[in-house]
């Protein structure tokens, strides 16, 4: 069965930093899709970044990268110029093309300093 | 452009008692999802329904049933509500499950404690 690992349940990073948030994942598939969603004090969850498993290329928005390393199954998420705004939990989750439910880390929680 | 709409947003259940959470979006997608989310664990799919007049278990179904009244709506029913069900639940919409740039859409959940 396929699994999601966060490491870190709380990052804190000062403002206008960079801080990096780890997941790692298991699965015997090769063709998937991997997310990093941000899920603020409001409690909705908001999509960050979305990376293709068959794309060499680390998806980018923004402030926000991933380093996506297949053969290693890791999928961290890079936060650029941090701001106050960013502080939220970060949720990393895995999709399969053939099974199409979301496998869901246990979340990071992210504190920013002013 | 109200998006995935849950209430209540809070609740509190007596064991053995029951509810219905309900959840509408607007955006005339396909697919609808309730997840629920325990401290230090990720989100659990409890049920899914990929498009009108479907409905399917996901992860975590035992103790819930759901029904999707027409395209906008899904709701899930507590029948007896056990502790064990004290949770933060969550809706979300979807264009249409599987396709290849899917995004879920989330609602702002429901607070329930069963005492």
């Amino acid at each position: 069965a396929q699994t999601v690992t966060q490491s870190q349940p709380e990052m804190s990073v000062q403002e206008a930093e960079t801080v990096t948030l780890s997941c790692t994942y298991d699965t015997s598939e090769s063709d998937y899709y991997l997310f990093w969603y941000k899920q603020p004090p409001s409690r909705q969850m908001i999509l960050v970044i979305r990376q293709e498993a068959y794309k060499q290329q680390n998806a980018t928005e923004n402030r926000f990268s991933v380093n996506f390393q297949k053969a290693a199954k890791s999928f961290s998420l890079k936060i650029s110029d941090s701001q106050l705004g960013d502080a939220a939990m970060y949720f990393c989750a895995y999709r399969s093309n053939s099974n199409y439910q979301l496998i869901w880390g246990a979340g990071t929680k992210l504190i920013i300093k002013p | 452009n109200a998006g995935v709409t849950q209430t209540p947003k809070f609740q509190v259940l007596k064991t053995g008692q029951s509810m219905t959470l309900q959840c509408a979006q607007d955006m005339n997608h396909n697919s609808m999802y309730w997840y629920r989310q325990d401290p230090g664990m990720g989100l659990r799919l409890i049920y899914y329904s990929a498009s009108e007049g479907t409905t399917d278990k996901g992860e975590v179904p035992n103790g819930y049933n759901v029904s999707r009244l027409n395209k906008r709506e899904f709701s899930l029913r507590l029948e007896s509500a056990a502790p064990s069900q004290t949770s933060v639940y969550f809706c979300a919409s979807s264009e249409r499950q599987g396709r290849i740039n899917e995004k879920l859409f989330f609602g702002s959940g429901t607070q329930l404690s069963v005492l």
